[in-house]
């Protein structure tokens, strides 16, 4: 059974730093490409950052780029989303997700963790 | 970037009901079209990938359709469990982008 658990989620003043894990489990982690998308309260679902199953490709949101980091530990099969100077406009619930093909391409979820909440507020 | 534009953005329907949700491409994206399932503070499920293929376990009441710019999700008797919110999501081109969502209400 696949499973994706996010951790690390936490309240953070303005221009904080927070590092977001996803332990992941029933797969063999190192084939797929993994990706955050977020959820501010009440609103719809944002992509924020993929990284490629071959590890060397990752691509970002334009409202992260430069200050969010995202990473893997193929060791641990664990997916990290390392977030800096982080704004109000980014409190939202974080959720790793998971490529449906093994391998790089059009990446399309098939699984979703369950999500840890970002609050950036002083 | 491509824009998703969903219609519309909030229905009300009875249990049987046939139920169906337009998404709309800014630019054609070929069948690279993802429907997911949302229910009040729950993660995504993913429904439909390729816009017509149900994910494993997805009842088969769930259908998708369309290619190029326009899809449309379908539920053909909607049942207790299907009240949530509907989001479509392109994945032709980066960046990823989802529709504004279609939340589906009890009448």
């Amino acid at each position: 059974e696949v499973q994706l658990l996010e951790s690390g989620g936490d309240l953070v003043q303005p221009g904080g730093s927070l590092r977001l894990a996803c332990a992941t489990s029933g797969f063999t982690f190192s084939g797929y490409a993994m990706a955050w998308v977020r959820q501010a309260p009440g609103k719809g679902l944002e992509w924020v950052s993929t990284i490629g199953a071959s590890r060397g490709a990752t691509r970002y949101a334009d409202s992260v780029r430069g200050r969010f980091t995202i990473s893997t530990d193929n060791s641990r099969n664990t997916v990290y989303l390392q977030m800096n100077s982080l704004r109000a406009e980014d409190t939202a619930v974080y959720f790793c997700a998971k490529d449906r093909i093994e391998g790089d391409g059009y990446f399309d979820v098939e699984y979703w963790g369950q999500g840890t909440l970002v609050t950036v507020s002083s | 970037d491509i824009q998703m534009t969903q219609s519309p953005s909030s229905l009300s329907a009875s249990i049987g009901d046939r139920v169906t949700i337009t998404c709309r491409a800014s630019q054609g994206i070929t069948n690279y079209l993802a429907w997911f399932q949302q229910k009040p503070g729950k993660a995504p499920k993913s429904l439909i990938y390729s816009a017509s293929n149900l994910h494993n376990g997805v009842p088969s009441r769930f259908s998708g359709s369309g290619s190029g710019a326009d899809f449309t999700l379908t539920i053909s008797s909607l049942q207790p469990e299907d009240f949530a919110t509907y989001f479509c999501q392109q994945y032709k081109t980066y960046p990823l982008t989802f529709g504004g969502g279609t939340r589906v209400e009890i009448k």
